[in-house]
């Protein structure tokens, strides 16, 4: 089966810009989550969707951050406008519902850097 | 959520055996312990999970005490491609999210 993909597996942006990055959860995971690292620091919950339905965003750093599952299936996190220490890499997993010790899968990342 | 406390470095030779304690003292009932391995510029990787005892698949075991309060990644025989970052965590997908230690980055040496 296909992994978690996503994409862009770079993104170099100015502050003030704006940046979406997309995620595409192994089919059929209707759990898909959203971490990020920031540089030197540990992985972080960023949050958790349920099919379309946002779980648990207690992660979020602010508003500038916006994710959407529209349908359930793939998920975008927006930043807008990016900051400086928003620059990390943004990791995206993905698991099936109905298991609570089923593994997360997760995709390659993006890097972003804001300048 | 469960903190888990790791080494954060360890060193190896090819072909020893690697053990990897990590420290979970407050692991929800629920969760299940979860070992990740990470390569550089990619995302963790599944490497091996279990609720109580030992448990042991095609790359390692997995030792937890009664208690649950540790548990011992073991890793038999290693080789260079086993050089990575190894994280622990408590899982329980359904609860959502799971906190990443800063985890013990291996090295193998030749």
């Amino acid at each position: 089966e296909a992994g978690v993909t996503q994409f862009p597996s770079h993104s170099v942006i100015e502050k003030g810009q704006t940046v979406t990055l997309r995620c595409d959860p192994i089919s059929g995971h209707d759990n898909l989550y959203w971490y990020r690292r920031v540089m030197g620091k540990e992985i972080k919950f960023l949050l958790h969707f349920v099919k379309e339905s946002k779980q648990d965003e207690s992660g979020m750093p602010n508003n500038r951050f916006l994710a959407e599952r529209t349908g359930g299936t793939y998920s975008t996190l927006k930043v807008q406008p990016a900051e400086l220490e928003d620059s990390g890499v943004y990791f995206c997993a993905s698991s099936p519902l109905g298991q609570y010790n089923s593994p997360l899968h997760f995709g390659n990342g993006t890097r972003l850097t804001v300048t | 959520l469960a903190k888990t406390t790791q080494p954060i470095s360890m060193d190896s030779y090819e072909g020893q055996e690697v053990n990897i304690t990590c420290s979970h003292n407050n692991i929800a009932t629920n969760d299940y312990i979860t070992w990740y391995q990470q390569f550089p510029s990619q995302g963790p990787r599944f490497i091996i999970q279990g609720y109580k005892t030992k448990v042991t698949n095609e790359v390692a075991s997995l030792f937890i005490p009664a208690d649950r309060k540790s548990s011992t990644l073991s890793l038999p025989r290693v080789s260079l491609s086993d050089t990575a970052v190894y994280y622990c965590l408590g899982l329980n997908t359904n609860a959502g999210k799971s906190t990443f230690g800063d985890g013990t980055t291996l090295t193998v040496k030749p």
